[in-house]
This record gives C-alpha cells, sequence and structure tokens, in this order.
C-alpha cells in the first residue's frame, strides 16, 4: 500500500517567519495530495490540495509544491501567525481511494 | 446542513465488550473512510469503502468490522479481538473519484478500561 512520511515531527518558528513541511510517498500512481490543519481535539480541516497534473498552487499565505518524479510535496507558509499553530497533515491518495496521512507536524508560532 | 455526523461524542466500554461507532454522511458521497488516532499520531487506516456492499481493509484493520449496507451509513464495530481499542476515530467521506478531498465527521472518543 501507499506509504506517507512527513517531517519534521515538529517545528517551531517566530511569527512572521515561514515555515515548510515536506512529505514523500511511495506509490507512483497517487494521484491527489491534500493538507490538513487540525486543532487540539478537532477534525482535522483542509487547508489546500494539489492534483497530480499541477506542480504548484498558491491561497494567499500558503503554498504546496509537487515533485512527481521525487515523489515528494510539500507546504510553504509564509508571515506565519499564532493562530498558525496546530498539527499539520500531509496525505496522499490512490486512484482506489484510499488516502494515507503522514504522521504530522506540531508547528508551534511563537509571538 | 450538509456534513458527517459521528455519534457518541464519547464512549465508555469495559474490556472484553464489541461496541459499534455511528457515522452517518448526507453528502451523497460514494467513499466513506476510518481513521484511528492515537495521542500525538497521525491518522492511521482501518477500513474504506468506495460504494455500498463493497470495502477494503486499511493499514490496521485487525480487531475492527465495518458494513456499508447503505451509501449514508459506515458504521465501525471495536470488537474484543481489538487489543489497544483506546483511541480517537475519525470518520470521512468523498466524492469519487480519487481527486477530491476527505470530509471529516467531529470523532468519536473510544475509552475502554
Amino acid at each position: 500500500g501507499e506509504n506517507v512520511e512527513q517531517h519534521p515531527s515538529t517545528l517551531s518558528v517566530q511569527e512572521g517567519d515561514s515555515a515548510v513541511i515536506k512529505c514523500t510517498y511511495s506509490d507512483s500512481a497517487s494521484n491527489y495530495f491534500p493538507w490538513y490543519k487540525q486543532e487540539l481535539g478537532k477534525r482535522p480541516q483542509l487547508i489546500i490540495d494539489i492534483r497530480s497534473n499541477v506542480g504548484e498552487k498558491k491561497d494567499q499565505r500558503i503554498a504546496v509544491t509537487l515533485n512527481k518524479t521525487a515523489k515528494h510535496f510539500s507546504l510553504h507558509i509564509t508571515e506565519t501567525q499564532p493562530e498558525d499553530s496546530a498539527v499539520y497533515f500531509c496525505a496522499a491518495r490512490r486512484v482506489n481511494n484510499d488516502m494515507r496521512f503522514g504522521a504530522g507536524t506540531r508547528l508551534t508560532v511563537k509571538p | 446542513d450538509g456534513g458527517i455526523t459521528q455519534s457518541p461524542k464519547y464512549l465508555f466500554r469495559k474490556e472484553g465488550q464489541n461496541v459499534t461507532l455511528s457515522c452517518e454522511q448526507n453528502l451523497n458521497h460514494d467513499a466513506m473512510y476510518w481513521y484511528r488516532q492515537d495521542p500525538g499520531q497521525g491518522l492511521r487506516l482501518i477500513y474504506y469503502s468506495q460504494i455500498v456492499n463493497d470495502f477494503q481493509k486499511g493499514d490496521i484493520a485487525e480487531g475492527y468490522s465495518v458494513s456499508r449496507e447503505k451509501k449514508e451509513s459506515f458504521p465501525l464495530t471495536v470488537t474484543s479481538a481489538q487489543k489497544n481499542p483506546t483511541a480517537f476515530y475519525l470518520c470521512a467521506s468523498s466524492p469519487t473519484p480519487g481527486n477530491s478531498p476527505l470530509h471529516f465527521g467531529n470523532g468519536t472518543r473510544l475509552t475502554v478500561t
């Protein structure tokens, strides 16, 4: 099955700095890569996604890049704010619809 | 108001008892999923279903069972064979084909003592 690895497991940045989280996947047939944000005790919420026919996507302060050849994708958050503090998960979805998640990155933005 | 409903929010059971977690969606999604989340860890796939009367095992299916008799419903039974059932369980659904996001329910926190 698909294996998704995510790094780093924890990330601490100063408010206003950028944060980058990286993921790799194992199944070259995976075609959809979402990123979720989860606050304590709550459900994961989609923040951005990218499909396999696109190399980069941006939404305000958040961007995702995908390198299909290397099978890795990254989340970039610019101008971080304290409310960005949460756990972030990457995921990869295969054509048979199963979705596997990375282990998560706990982001802390210090004011 | 469309969404995914998981019930109950908190569930307590004695060791050795089977327990069923409910998941209902009114989004008309074909695919449904169950994930388990342990403290400080990621989401691990238990089972998923692409269509009514069909489901596939995920990475940690042992000790769990599911059914998909209706499109709207995908209940998860945690059996006594599951060695460490205490966890946060998340149900999700999505449209098919596979390039769409999952929509999550609010989760059920199961505690087995």
